[in-house]
């Protein structure tokens, strides 16, 4: 089955920094979601975004399918948005990436 | 070999039986976790127990009815359900720890098809 890798495993940033997280797939992605589990263990979807670029507020994703990743950019980070990110694929199976761990610093 | 199992993995039932999905992790955990994930729709969270106290229940239908007997076992009980219920139901589990909690982790999911 496809695999899903995620990088960094873990970042650290100060407040304001702007931030990129990376998804890399072993096959092509149909139905790829961005997923933010907050320091309470709610999951958060992000982003469904398959191909192409999607932006909400300080948040935008990037998938390119043809070259197998996607992107998630955080700009001007708050520390609301520590936790860690999750990308994700599949409708009949979900194959989770192993997510990275975004610790904001005030 | 997944530390969350979900049974069983296939599921198809009509709209008057009742029928229960099972979720067991082996990881130690003490909160657990339902997800509806609907075709082209984005994951929903449904329940969250967290110390085997329910601490989420985000507008589920009655019609679902979840069981945490236990910090590792976990039952999503179904009955009456509606063709549109028709989804994959994954089950979750993470540690309470100081700040928040670990990551999750997730079951392979239950097929459910609803006739």
């Amino acid at each position: 089955g496809i695999q899903v890798e995620q990088s960094p495993p873990d970042l650290i940033l100060q407040e304001g920094a702007n931030s990129t997280l990376r998804c890399n797939f072993s096959d092509s992605v149909n139905n790829l979601q961005w997923f933010h589990q907050n320091p309470w263990g709610q999951l958060i979807n992000l982003f469904y975004i398959p191909s192409g670029t999607k932006q909400n507020g300080r948040l935008s994703a990037t998938t390119v399918a043809t070259e197998r990743y996607s992107l998630l950019y955080i700009s001007s980070s708050q520390t609301t948005d520590s936790g860690v990110y999750f990308c994700v694929e599949g409708a009949q199976k979900l194959v989770f990436g192993q997510g990275t761990r975004l610790t904001i610093n005030p | 070999e997944t530390g969350v199992t979900q049974t069983p993995r296939h599921l198809v039932m009509g709209m008057t039986n009742k029928k229960s999905l099972k979720c067991e992790q082996h990881l130690g955990h003490n909160a657990m976790y339902w997800y509806k994930q609907s075709a082209k729709k984005p994951l929903e969270l449904m329940f969250v127990y967290s110390l085997e106290e329910r601490v989420e229940n985000n507008s589920v239908p009655s019609r679902f009815s979840p069981e945490c007997p236990n910090s590792s076992h976990l039952f999503l009980h179904l009955h009456t359900l509606q063709p549109e219920d028709s989804a994959l139901y994954l089950c979750a589990s993470s540690q309470v720890i100081s700040g928040g909690y670990s990551p999750l982790h997730f079951g392979n999911g239950t097929r459910l098809t609803v006739t």
